[in-house]
């Protein structure tokens, strides 16, 4: 059974690194193939994508954010991590890790975790 | 970035009757290998988004078989034959044929 859960600091301030961590279960990454990636929804909105790793360490961003991503991983841990940099109040979202195979068919996805930027 | 353009943006349908939602892209999603990378996803109210057809046509794991989609180029549609009072939510198609990565606005589905 696949399984992935998001954690991260619930609130921060304008102008901080948010730091996430996505820990999973059920799938490596260090198979061949395997990815997570990174989703963000604000309150009552629609889905973002921000980024993605692979099992072979290739990482893809959002252009849109930017050079403020930074993905990446422990593959021995089975943990995927995401930091933004410089939020501000647009960045307040539920974020979603999500397994990815095959290309990004994203068929598990976590229970997302809230954060709130706000000074 | 690829524009998905999703309608109707709300459908509301009773128990049993078929529906289809469009997705429609700003440009063609065949690339030059010849495959074509949409997605629908499902998101119940409350609840994570959860896959239900990848690369256009391909029944996610245990999704029912009642749910469909089909298209080309630019031009996409999920269709439900006999909705159920568990298909409420909002669906959303995605493309990955182009960087990066695209999600349309939503079609939220109501039960009458």
């Amino acid at each position: 059974q696949v399984t992935l859960k998001e954690s991260g600091p619930g609130i921060l301030q304008p102008s901080q690194t948010l730091s996430l961590t996505c820990t999973f279960s059920g799938f490596s990454l260090s198979t061949y193939g395997m990815g997570v990636g990174w989703i963000r929804q604000p309150s009552g909105k629609g889905l973002e994508w921000l980024a993605n790793i692979w099992w072979d360490d290739d990482k893809y961003y959002n252009p849109s954010l930017k050079n403020r991503l930074t993905i990446s991983k422990d593959t021995s841990n089975n943990q995927a991590f995401l930091k933004i940099t410089n939020v501000d109040t647009a960045d307040t979202a539920t974020y979603y890790c999500a397994r990815s195979y095959g290309p990004y068919v994203m068929d598990a996805w976590g229970q997302g975790a809230s954060v709130t930027v706000s000074s | 970035d690829v524009v998905l353009t999703q309608t109707p943006s709300t459908l509301s349908a009773t128990i049993g009757q078929s529906v289809s939602i469009s997705c429609r892209s700003s440009q063609s999603l065949l690339d030059s290998a010849g495959n074509t990378y949409l997605y629908w996803y499902l998101q119940r109210p409350g609840q994570s988004p959860q896959l239900l057809i990848y690369l256009v046509s391909n029944l996610g794991s245990g999704v029912p078989n009642r749910f469909s989609g089909s298209g080309s180029g630019t031009d996409f549609t999920l269709k439900i034959s006999g909705v159920e009072a568990e298909d409420l939510g909002v669906y959303y198609c995605m493309q990955a044929t182009h960087a990066p990565l695209t999600f349309g606005s939503g079609t939220k589905l109501e039960i009458k």
